[in-house]
């Protein structure tokens, strides 16, 4: 296993488009995180997964994002009439702990532009 | 609310050099864990380096250590013998003791290793 795959990793649309990125993470990682990521700033949580079940939702994520992860594996995130504001770097990552001391793996990300 | 402040936007160093990046935060609990994150150009976040708030002790990576000073919540990272492949962003974060998945960053730094 080569780690957390996020595709695409850079995708431009025009707004008002549907966008979906998708994220592979570690095959024995049965925790998933999104975040997003804007220039010059640190991550800001978007939504957690254990297993199939979406757990915590940040108040960032409007009724214009959604996040599934089917079967517990990998995890979509769709952001649907994409604005200029969601132009950033969405960041998937997976661990084997909750919480604690424990480690998140991270993928490349995902860059979207919104023109 | 706990934050996670990096006071030093752009970080600077001459390569063999030891270069030291600040990271205070604020909180009211007693049970958390801190951790700094490496983003290298174009490339996925790795660990570097994790603390548990309950050990005294300096958490030490081989070249990369911290300085943990409880009461004043700060939590720098020392890395000696710079090479040009630590030139990256450097996150730090803050995680509660009793949370499974949120982790607040830092806005980052970035550090510059000059040849």
């Amino acid at each position: 296993d080569t780690g957390v795959s996020q595709n695409p990793r850079h995708k431009i649309t025009k707004r008002g488009q549907n966008v979906t990125f998708r994220c592979d993470p570690i095959s024995e990682h049965n925790r998933l995180y999104w975040y997003r990521q804007t220039l010059g700033q640190g991550p800001e949580f978007l939504t957690y997964f254990q297993n199939e079940a979406q757990l915590e939702k940040s108040r960032l994520l409007s009724d214009r994002f959604s996040a599934e992860r089917p079967k517990g594996s990998f995890s979509t995130l769709e952001i649907q009439r994409t604005e200029q504001g969601d132009s950033a770097m969405y960041l998937c990552a997976s661990s084997l702990m909750a919480g604690g001391a424990g480690e998140l793996f991270f993928g490349e990300g995902s860059r979207l532009t919104v023109l | 609310a706990q934050t996670v402040t990096q006071s030093q936007p752009e970080m600077s160093v001459q390569e063999a050099e030891t270069v030291t990046l600040s990271c205070t935060y604020d909180t009211s609990e007693s049970d958390y864990y801190l951790f700094w994150y490496k983003q290298p150009p174009s490339r996925q976040m790795i660990l570097v380096i994790r603390q548990e708030a309950y050990k005294q002790q300096n958490a030490t990576e081989n070249r990369f250590s911290v300085n943990f000073q409880k009461a004043a919540k700060s939590f720098s990272l020392k890395i000696s013998d710079s090479q040009l492949g630590d030139a990256a962003m450097y996150f730090c974060a803050y995680r509660s003791g009793d949370s499974n998945y949120q982790l607040i960053w830092g806005a980052g730094t970035k550090l510059i290793i000059k040849p």
